[in-house]
C-alpha cells in the first residue's frame, strides 16, 4: 500500500457518459497530480492540484475537470467520454520537498465501450 | 513529445544478468527519478538523483546522470525474474504555474526469464 488510495480501480461505461474518479494523498501531502496512461500516448500529465488550488495544467481536454477538496482528497471527472478515453488513470501525491520522490496510486482502469 | 525517452523500449535477459536502461531528455533538469511498474499497476519510485549528482546506488540499483549529455542510465544487477516490469525516467520539467511537473517517458519493458 503507498498510502495514496484511488477508488474505484475499474470503471466499465457506455460513450457519453460522465464519471467520477477519486483519489486520497498520502497522509501529509498537499500536492495530487493526475496522469493518464494508455499504449499509444504513454504516461501523460493532465493536471495537479496544491493544498485546493489548481498548480499546473497539461494535456487535459476541456471534457475534464479536477478539483481538490479542503481534506485534500481530489476527483477527476470526465465527461462525454469518447471510447480513446479508455486508459488508465494514476494520481499522485508529493509532499512540499519533491526531491523525495511523487507517490503513486494503483490507478482507476477505465473502460469506455 | 516526452521530456524523458527511455531506451531500450525492451530488453529481455536471463536471471543473474544485469540490466541497462537508458533515459535521455530535452531540457535542463532540476532532479530525474526512476520508477518501476509491474504490469497495471501503480508506479514505484525506486531512486532520485539530483543535477548535482552524478552516481547513486541504492540495493542493487545503480543510476548515473551525465547532464552535459543529458541522459541518465539506470543499472540492475544481479537481476531476478521479480525485476519484471516496465522502468520509466521522470525529469522535472521545469516550473509551470510555480510547480515542477514530474514528465515521463515511455518505459522500457523488462522481461527477466528464470
Amino acid at each position: 500500500d503507498s498510502g495514496v488510495t484511488q477508488t474505484p480501480k475499474h470503471l466499465i461505461t457506455a460513450t457519453g457518459q460522465r464519471v467520477t474518479l477519486r483519489c486520497s494523498p498520502r497522509s501529509g501531502d498537499l500536492s495530487v497530480y493526475w496522469y493518464q496512461q494508455s499504449l499509444d500516448q504513454g504516461l501523460q500529465f493532465l493536471i495537479q492540484y496544491y493544498n485546493g488550488e489548481e498548480r499546473a495544467k497539461g494535456n487535459i481536454l476541456e471534457r475534464f475537470s479536477a478539483q481538490q477538496f479542503p481534506d485534500l482528497h481530489s476527483e477527476l471527472n470526465l465527461s462525454s467520454l469518447e471510447l480513446g478515453d479508455s486508459a488508465l488513470y494514476f494520481c499522485a501525491s508529493s509532499g512540499t520537498k519533491t526531491n523525495y520522490g511523487y507517490t503513486f496510486g494503483s490507478g482507476t482502469r477505465l473502460t469506455v465501450v | 513529445s516526452q521530456q524523458g525517452e527511455e531506451d531500450p523500449q525492451a530488453l529481455s535477459i536471463q536471471e543473474g544478468e544485469n540490466a541497462t536502461m537508458n533515459c535521455s531528455y530535452k531540457t535542463s533538469i532540476n532532479n530525474l527519478q526512476w520508477y518501476r511498474q509491474n504490469s497495471g499497476r501503480g508506479l514505484v519510485h525506486l531512486i532520485l538523483i539530483r543535477s548535482n549528482e552524478r552516481e547513486k546506488h541504492s540495493g542493487r540499483l545503480r543510476v548515473t546522470l551525465d547532464t552535459s549529455k543529458k541522459s541518465s542510465s539506470l543499472l540492475i544487477t544481479a537481476s531476478r525474474a521479480a525485476d519484471t516490469a516496465s522502468y520509466f525516467c521522470a525529469t522535472d520539467k521545469g516550473r509551470s504555474g510555480g510547480s515542477y511537473i514530474p514528465t515521463f517517458g515511455r518505459g522500457t519493458s523488462l522481461i527477466v526469464h528464470p
